[in-house]
Parts: structure tokens; sequence; C-alpha cells
């Protein structure tokens, strides 16, 4: 089935450390693929996105993601995590056709300790 | 305006009510979407519009839910004899066309059903 997968309920990371949220996905074709914030209350917000070219992307906030087509993968990293990162982060992907509706993963809730 | 705005943003209904979320996307979108987050969970898709026209109910529940754009604009999302399990926060998100993949969130609705 396809799906979208990732594997940390919880991280939790130190102020200043640096910060690595793994996503799979599970598809025939490399769809096009997203990571998402979202903090208390607020929707979501687009953190940076890969369609195709360079497999490493930068985002807003200081964050970066790595597409590796033999892994299935996108993960999202950022070199020294702020306390204001605490939030929860969504991987998702569009298949590149039909109505570019957006599929999600179960979420990562990031923890930031003093 | 500047973004996607919804309103009411918290809901709460007694079992057997019927409830109306409503969307106002930005300014010129051509695509909307509403999604469906259960608490703990990653957001799933319910239904999409372009311009008034519904492309795509396939995510709606069951047939108490049901949802309009009858001018193109702004949107609202119907759900009739609500149950507990409907309890959930409503998002939506529009785009500028369906081939643009960049969606815009909403806050959100959080519904709960009592």
């Amino acid at each position: 089935a396809q799906s979208v997968t990732q594997p940390d309920i919880h991280i939790t990371v130190s102020e200043g450390a640096s910060l690595e949220l793994r996503c799979n996905y599970s598809y025939g074709a490399t769809p096009y693929l997203f990571w998402y914030v979202q903090s208390p209350g607020q929707g979501l917000q687009l953190l940076l996105k890969y369609f195709s070219g360079d497999t490493l992307v930068q985002g807003i906030k200081g964050f970066e993601a790595e597409f590796k087509r033999s892994q299935s993968s996108f993960n999202l990293r950022k070199p020294s995590v702020h306390w204001s990162d605490a939030a929860e982060y969504f991987c998702a992907v569009v298949l590149n056709s039909g109505y570019s509706t957006l599929t999600f993963g179960k979420g990562t809730m990031l923890l930031v300790s003093p | 305006g500047a973004g996607v705005s919804q309103s009411p943003r918290y809901k709460v209904a007694k079992r057997g009510q019927d409830v109306a979320l409503r969307c106002d996307p930005i300014s010129g979108h051509v695509s909307l979407f509403w999604y469906q987050q259960a608490l703990g969970q990653g957001p799933e898709f319910l239904t999409y519009f372009q311009n008034e026209a519904q492309l795509d109910k396939s995510g709606l529940p069951s047939d108490r839910f049901f949802a309009e754009r009858p001018e193109g604009s702004v949107s609202t999302l119907k759900i009739q004899r609500t149950q507990q399990e409907d309890s959930a926060v409503y998002l939506c998100a529009s785009s500028f066309n369906r081939d643009t993949y960049e969606q815009y969130f909403g806050p959100g609705t959080r519904l709960t059903v009592t």
C-alpha cells in the first residue's frame, strides 16, 4: 500500500544540537515531497519541498532535507536547534498526477530541552 | 486576505447536532482542499474543489459529510447528525491551481462532539 512513514513519534533534542527527522515513502514512482511544521493551535506551515533536481533542498528557518531515491527517504535536518523549533513536523507527498492531494505521515513531535 | 481563514476556530456540538465549518481561501486560489486531523494523527484528505466543482470527495467518511463551494471562493463543510468520532481538527487549504502543488493551510476548526 502507498504510505508515508515517520518512524519517530517523539524526539527530544538539546538546544543547539543537530536534528534529523526521518521520513520514508512507499510509492511506485517518486512523488513530490514536502515537510510541514505545525505549532500548537496553528495551521500547517510549509518548510520545504522537493520536486526534482538537486536532492538537497533548503527551506525556511534554517531547515534542509535530502532526497535519497535508493532509500525512498526524505529526511529533514537542522544543524542547530532553537527552542522555538519545538513543534510537530509532518512529512507529506503528492503523487505527480491527479489533484495534488497531500498524503501525510503521522508526524514527529519535537521537544527541545534547555 | 493575507492567508486562509477558517471559522469558527472552536466548535462544541452535542451528538446529533448539525455543524457548518467555513473556509475563506486566499483570493484567486482555484484549488481548495479539506482535511481532517484526528488527535495524534496527520491530516487526512476529505475533499477537493477546483473553482466551484467538487472533483474529488473520496475522503469523506460518510454521507453525513457534505461540502460545497458555490461561487468558487468560500467553502463550507457541513456535518449532519454529528457523532463522537467526528471530533477532530478540520483543516482547509488552498493553492493557486492544481499544478502548483503548494498548499496554504488555515488554522483549522477544532470540533468536539460531546
